[in-house]
């Protein structure tokens, strides 16, 4: 079973930041969390991962509460072709990715 | 980041055939995964492909159903075996690089009748 809870969904403003949170109160030392994307039926996108500190790329910010507990994907400027799936999950390095249901963010114009 | 590519990209069959999936990769990779996407449904993951040995199936996957060869680092394939219509998904490969992050291919999209 996955590891983690998330809504099932949100709309957020087209141009606006979304901030997608995620609850992950079991999670290990060991366990980093993962964050991807599935744009209507494509593969899974690689978003972000981190696993104590917050990390930024070109993508996403990743904030992660200092027990760890839960975070917060934040796309800063959401666009249309942000609508999308959203998948938080947690692992090992090099461990299996399970998925759960994810959030579904619909942008709106 | 790896670049991967699944063949076919969708196919219609009739039940009681099978289908071989293929998974290429760009560049040399341990691990390579397979996923199952039932319609709807979130992704799940059926087994590991292990090179130069037998898959690793997770529960309610087996091998008859799902046979599973990996020859080298960067080819796999999936064979969904004696298909019903409860085979109609989208199969996934992924497969994990040494940046500790699976990436995932495009998906196959079955429909069987």
């Amino acid at each position: 079973d996955a590891k983690t809870t998330q809504p099932p969904s949100m709309d957020c403003a087209e141009g606006r930041a979304a901030n997608l949170p995620c609850n992950h109160s079991t999670i290990s030392g060991n366990e980093y969390v993962y964050w991807y994307r599935q744009i209507h039926s494509q593969g899974p996108q690689y978003i972000i991962h981190g696993l104590k500190n917050n990390e930024t790329n070109e993508m996403a910010s990743l904030i992660i509460t200092e027990d760890r507990k839960s975070s917060t994907l934040i796309l800063p400027h959401a666009t249309l072709r942000d609508t999308a799936v959203y998948y938080c999950i947690v692992r090992v390095a090099f461990g299996k990715v399970i998925f759960g249901p994810g959030t579904s963010l619909s942008v709106i114009p | 980041s790896a670049v991967i590519s699944q063949k076919p990209s969708r196919d219609i069959c009739q039940r009681g055939t099978s289908l071989t999936i293929q998974c290429q990769v760009d560049s040399q990779v341990t691990m390579m995964f397979w996923y199952r996407q039932q319609p709807g449904q979130s992704l799940t993951l059926i087994a590991t492909a292990n090179q130069g040995s037998e898959a690793t199936y997770e529960s309610g996957f087996v091998i008859d159903k799902f046979p599973i060869s990996r020859p080298n680092l960067t080819f796999s394939t999936l064979t969904v075996s004696n298909m019903s219509p409860e085979d109609s998904s989208i199969y996934l490969c992924s497969v994990e690089t040494n940046q500790e992050t699976q990436y995932f291919g495009p998906g196959t999209r079955l429909l069987v009748l």
